[in-house]
């Protein structure tokens, strides 16, 4: 079993739609959480990251994590075209990042 | 300061060559990961250094692969009598160690191997 499960994909949606992203998790240890975006050919950037369980918000996206189901998303709303890329779920424990294999979205104007 | 930087961005070569990849993290940032992606998956741990010592490396890393970060500054990743299956991107990300900004890796364009 991976460290961190994601979905694939893909997920296409209609340009305004809500998307929701997920990724589960096994270790409990792990106490950091990561979402990043890559688009074709490019490096990761961070979108958002935090610590504890809850909703942590920044502009259209929202991060959510459940430790005790070990389960953590992502949602975009009002999603563009722009927003069309791979989303990476990654945790850290110690000075060790695990990422998800990443879940690729288009946005369809 | 512009980020972290990765050259060459693309290199082609064939079975059996050696090939170096070149990493410049942020200039304050003390840390510094290697890893490898291939299509369809996540970012794989490959090593990482903090300053010049290289603290950990992953099992999958055989021995033909050598990373380098001689003045805790650049770094180099060097993959000697390279196979097909080294095909993949190379990420490069770092971060700045203690406090909160080492729990946030900023990552490199990226250097793209094929093998022919």
């Amino acid at each position: 079993q991976k460290e961190v499960e994601q979905d694939p994909g893909p997920l296409s949606v209609p340009e305004g739609a809500i998307v929701s992203l997920n990724c589960t998790y096994s270790n409990s240890a792990f106490q950091y959480f990561m979402w990043y975006r890559q688009y074709s050919r490019k490096g990761p950037e961070l979108l958002m990251y935090t610590y504890s369980s809850g909703n942590k918000e920044d502009g259209r996206f929202t991060a959510q994590v459940d430790k005790s189901s070990k389960y953590i998303s992502l949602f975009i709303r009002d999603s563009q075209p722009s927003d069309s890329a791979t989303y990476l779920c990654a945790m850290l424990v110690g000075n060790q990042f695990y990422f998800g294999t990443g879940t690729s979205l288009t946005v369809i104007p | 300061d512009t980020g972290v930087s990765q050259d060459p961005r693309h290199k082609i070569t064939k079975r059996g060559q050696n090939v170096t990849f070149r990493c410049d993290p942020i200039s304050e940032h003390n840390r510094l990961y290697w890893y490898r992606q291939t299509l369809g998956q996540g970012p794989e741990f490959l090593t990482y250094f903090q300053n010049e010592a290289q603290l950990e490396k992953s099992r999958l890393l055989s021995d033909r692969f050598s990373a380098e970060r001689p003045k805790g500054s650049f770094s180099t990743l060097e993959i000697q009598r390279t196979e097909q299956g080294d095909s993949a991107m190379y990420l490069c990300a770092s971060s700045l160690a203690p406090g909160p900004g080492a729990n946030v890796l900023t990552f490199g364009a990226g250097s793209r191997l094929t093998v022919l």
